[in-house]
C-alpha cells in the first residue's frame, strides 16, 4: 500500500523557517517525481513544488521561488520542503504527492497533510 | 500562468442525479487536465487524468472529457459517497494550476 506521511508542522513565525519531511513507504521511491500541494484554510489548491526522481532538477511558482526548497533523500524515501522567510499567506495544510509515471504533472497519491501556520 | 476557471462554484443535487461541471483553461492545455475529488477532512483523491482516463478503481460513473481549453467532468448517478468537493488541474506545464473547485451538496 503506497503511504505518505509528512510531520514537522506547527506554528511559527512570520520571517522565521520550517522544514516538513514526507515519508514514503509502499512503492520504489527512486522512480517517481515528487512534490508538495498546499490548501489555505477554507480556500482551493496550490501546486507549491516538484522534484524529479534523482532531484537534480525542482520546479517551484513563482509564489514561493527563492523561499522554499524542494529537496529528497533516495536511500531514506523521504520528500522534504524547507520554507524561509515565511509569511502570513503560507498558513496552509502542506500535502506530499506522487507524480504518477505515464503522465509526470498528474499526482495519484497524497498523504494527510500537514498544518502550517505563520503566525506572531 | 494558465488559469483554471472551474464552474459552477457549488451545486445542490439528490442522489441518483446526474452531475455536470466544467473547467476552462486560459490557453490551450491540450488533453492535459485532470479531476481531483476531496472529502471533508480528507486529502485529495486522484479520479480522472489527461481529461477522460479513469484512475485505478474509479468507479465508471465518473467520467471525464475535453481538449484544448474546454473539459467537463460527470457523475451519472451521483451517490451519497460522492458529496465533496472537485477539482480541475491542468497538467500541461509548469506552474501547475488548480480550478477553483465545485462542491457538491445534497439538496
Amino acid at each position: 500500500e503506497v503511504q505518505l506521511v509528512e510531520s514537522g508542522g506547527g506554528l511559527v513565525q512570520p520571517g522565521r523557517s520550517l522544514k516538513l519531511s514526507c515519508a514514503a513507504s509502499g512503492f520504489t521511491f527512486t522512480n517517481y517525481y515528487m512534490a508538495w500541494v498546499r490548501q489555505a484554510p477554507k480556500k482551493g489548491l496550490e501546486w507549491v513544488a516538484t522534484i524529479n526522481t534523482s532531484g537534480s532538477r525542482t520546479y517551484y511558482p513563482d509564489s514561493v521561488k527563492g523561499r522554499f526548497t524542494i529537496s529528497r533523500d533516495n536511500a531514506k524515501s523521504s520528500l522534504y520542503l524547507q520554507m524561509n522567510s515565511l509569511k502570513s499567506e503560507d498558513t496552509a495544510t502542506y500535502y506530499c504527492a506522487r507524480h504518477t509515471r505515464a503522465a509526470l504533472y498528474v499526482m495519484d497519491a497524497w498523504g494527510q497533510g500537514a498544518s502550517v501556520t505563520v503566525s506572531s | 500562468d494558465i488559469v483554471m476557471t472551474q464552474s459552477p462554484t457549488s451545486m445542490s443535487i439528490s442522489v441518483g442525479d446526474r452531475v455536470t461541471m466544467n473547467c476552462k483553461a486560459s490557453q490551450n492545455v491540450g488533453s492535459n487536465v485532470d479531476w481531483y475529488q476531496q472529502k471533508t477532512g480528507q486529502s485529495p483523491k486522484l479520479l480522472i487524468y489527461k481529461a477522460s482516463n479513469r484512475y485505478t478503481g474509479v468507479p465508471d460513473r465518473f467520467t471525464g472529457s475535453g481538449s484544448g481549453t474546454d473539459f467537463t467532468f460527470t457523475i451519472s448517478n451521483m451517490q451519497a459517497e460522492d458529496l465533496a468537493l472537485y477539482y480541475c488541474m491542468q497538467s500541461n506545464s509548469y506552474p501547475l494550476t488548480f480550478g477553483s473547485g465545485t462542491k457538491l451538496e445534497i439538496k
